[in-house]
């Protein structure tokens, strides 16, 4: 049990364009989900938390414009990359919890490497 | 703030025993630890709360020192799959957020 994909697991793309990501949680409601970005051999660096039916909320730093996204059901949860740079080529990590406040394990998606040409 | 992991890296034998520190200049309310396999997802180990609740696998023991805001966490009998890199994310029971170390790698060798 517990098991979140992410789809793609992997997408090259010309600069200016926009990628979405998809996470979903397979066998559980996920009230909250998690999006992180991590670099080669760099920890994981917390993008923004986002609860079903509300809106995300960012961290400092990251671009609420830049990086759209959309919490629309209990098991998906969609990143978009507009505009996307060579800048934002990274790991993409999502991770979703079934309760609202976790004092319990984030289960993890494999990923998605966005390569930005 | 991010806490800080150590060691950076360690390599072992087979058999052998290692231990990973993670420390937080800011009170806790629960320390999670994580293995992530190159290019893989982290896989959850286990949590550890304040108050003394821990959850987690069988075969992963860790400590949470809620005065020293430190954790560590302690392979015991290191097989190869232990390789990876282990993280550490810090809870401050401010609407569930996570913040991760740097890492620790770990690299059993036979």
């Amino acid at each position: 049990g517990a098991v979140v994909s992410q789809h793609p697991s992997w997408v090259i793309c010309k600069s200016g364009t926009s990628v979405k990501i998809e996470c979903r949680s397979l066998d559980f409601q996920a009230t909250t989900m998690f999006w992180y970005r991590q670099f080669p051999k760099q920890s994981l660096m917390l993008m923004a938390t986002s609860n079903e039916g509300s809106k995300a909320t960012y961290e400092q730093g990251v671009e609420k414009d830049k990086f759209l996204i959309n919490h629309a059901s209990l098991t998906l949860s969609t990143l978009t990359v507009t505009s996307a740079h060579p800048e934002d080529s990274s790991f993409y990590i999502c991770s979703a919890s079934p309760y609202r406040i976790t004092y319990n394990e984030q289960f993890f998606g494999p990923g998605t490497r966005l390569t930005v040409l | 703030q991010q806490p800080v992991q150590s060691p950076q890296a360690v390599i072992l034998r087979e058999g052998e025993d290692a231990v990973i520190n993670c420390s937080s200049s800011k009170a806790l309310y629960s320390v999670h630890w994580y293995r992530q396999k190159h290019g893989e997802a982290p896989v959850f180990l286990m949590i550890l709360l304040k108050g003394g609740e821990q959850k987690g696998h069988e075969k992963i023991s860790a400590s949470f020192n809620e005065k020293k805001q430190q954790s560590s966490l302690y392979l015991t009998a290191s097989q190869l799959s232990y390789s990876g890199t282990y993280f550490c994310g810090t809870d401050r029971g401010r609407g569930n957020k996570l913040v991760f170390g740097a890492g620790t790698i770990l690299r059993v060798k036979s």
